[in-house]
């Protein structure tokens, strides 16, 4: 049972364009939301978070959107550039519930290709 | 401050052999969670440890184990390798709770033949 989906496996964007990567989830008690970039041969790496009490949270380039009645969450990511070529996974928990669930939950992942 | 870092970084085993993986969390983080990465599969939890205690597991067999040591530094061993068990073997640690942000380290990519 997948509780946090991405639904495209790979998305390809012209540079300058603006990238949009999609995450949905089922687990309602879900409160804490990340995405991470992953390499190739390297470890994810942290990008934004944003928690159930917002619906929005922007850090440069990058933005996060939470739609909690939907049950989705997105970045963009505004320009594209050929470095933000990489494995973009969403990532959530049950940060603020107070749950014993000790994980963070990860979709799949999104290949995203910034073409020049 | 120095990131998380894993040893060794490359690893080729074969069948039936056993494997130990160790993992030095960032400096003051006590919550190290272990993941496999597969293609297509995504990230896959296998363990998180705090203060020397396994506070939850994944859906993986027990030829899958890790610990903790009191100076948070982990370790990860598995037995009996089968092919399938190749992979990249990530390790993420956290000031006290894996739900918080997790940083992960370069992984080890572990190849069974």
């Amino acid at each position: 049972d997948q509780q946090v989906k991405q639904n495209s496996p790979s998305l390809s964007v012209q540079e300058g364009r603006i990238s949009i990567l999609n995450c949905d989830y089922t687990n309602s008690m879900f409160d804490y939301f990340l995405w991470y970039k992953k390499y190739p041969a390297e470890g994810p790496t942290f990008l934004i978070s944003i928690s159930s009490i917002k619906d929005k949270n922007e850090d440069g380039r990058f933005t996060v959107f939470l739609n909690k009645s939907a049950k989705h969450l997105s970045l963009h990511i505004v320009p594209s550039q050929p470095g933000d070529s990489a494995v973009y996974f969403c990532a959530a928990s049950a940060r603020f519930s107070g749950g014993s669930n000790y994980k963070l939950t990860f979709g799949k992942g999104t290949l995203l290709t910034v073409n020049p | 401050k120095a990131g998380v870092t894993q040893t060794p970084r490359y690893l080729i085993k074969t069948r039936g052999q056993q494997v130990t993986l160790s993992c030095s969390p960032i400096s003051g983080h006590r919550s190290v969670s272990w993941y496999q990465q597969t293609p297509g599969q995504g990230l896959q939890f296998l363990f998180e440890y705090f203060s020397e205690t396994q506070r939850n597991k994944g859906n993986f067999p027990g030829r899958f184990s890790g610990r903790q040591f009191s100076n948070s530094r982990s370790e990860m061993n598995v037995s009996t390798l089968e092919l399938g068990d190749s992979a990249l073997y990530l390790c993420a640690s956290s000031l006290a709770q894996p739900q918080e942000t997790q940083y992960f380290g370069p992984g080890t990519r572990l190849l069974v033949l």
